[in-house]
């Protein structure tokens, strides 16, 4: 079946030290996203992806990087920049020009210890 | 940007009960998601409406694109139902999302 996965699905990493998580689909998506999401907020868009080797920054981008590399993945990598690197980060995906087809990945909690 | 607000933040609710949901977006729009997420954190798409009701099983979904705002409502609630109800509305010109801070529905046996 077709689908979004994260891995992994719970992340613990000491302060300082940079932490990548994965997102792959197979659903032939032009568009990926990734999204934060803390305690009574809404998600907050990080970065987004529309095409192969170009991404944009979103909201709340300071501390993080991505790539994209392959259609297929759009991994995330936490820096030690991010001040407040602990939440919930779900990744995210769709066809380009359309608000259909909107998937989620089940998402990786990271804790900072 | 778009502004979404929902209510309640939280709801509680015995088992049977009938359970509306509500969306007010500030940026007229195309079309609405809800969302569902449950306690393990993993989101599920459960409705993408532009216009009237949707319906799937004991959940329907309505919105007035005049007035910005949608209804998430579920017929004889159940335990199964408890999870986070969150509602997402289009950026004018782009595929990104912007959501509310979702509804935690509690549903007791």
């Amino acid at each position: 079946d077709g689908g979004i996965t994260q891995s992994p699905k719970y992340l613990f990493r000491k302060e300082g030290q940079n932490v990548t998580l994965s997102c792959e689909q197979n659903l032939n998506h032009d568009a990926m996203y990734w999204y934060r999401q803390d305690p009574g907020q809404g998600l907050r868009l990080i970065y987004y992806s529309q095409i192969v080797n170009d991404f944009q920054k979103g909201d709340i981008a300071e501390g993080y990087s991505v790539s994209r590399e392959k259609k297929e993945s759009f991994p995330l990598t936490v820096t030690s920049a991010q001040k407040n690197p602990t939440a919930f980060y779900l990744c995210a995906s769709s066809n380009l020009g359309s608000f259909y087809g909107y998937t989620f990945g089940s998402g990786t909690r990271l804790t900072v210890v | 940007k778009n502004e979404v607000e929902q209510s309640p933040q939280n709801l509680t609710a015995q088992e049977g009960e009938f359970i509306t949901i509500n969306c007010s977006y500030s940026v007229g729009i195309s079309a609405l998601h809800w969302l569902q997420q449950h306690p393990g954190g993993g989101i599920v798409s459960l409705f993408m409406l532009s216009s009237g009701k949707k319906k799937h099983g004991r959940l329907i979904a309505t919105i007035n694109i005049q007035e910005k705002h949608s209804s998430l409502h579920i017929t004889a609630s159940h335990p199964r139902d408890s999870a986070v109800y969150i509602c997402a509305v289009p950026n004018f010109g782009n595929e990104k999302l912007t959501f509310g801070t979702g509804t935690r529905l509690t549903i007791i046996p």
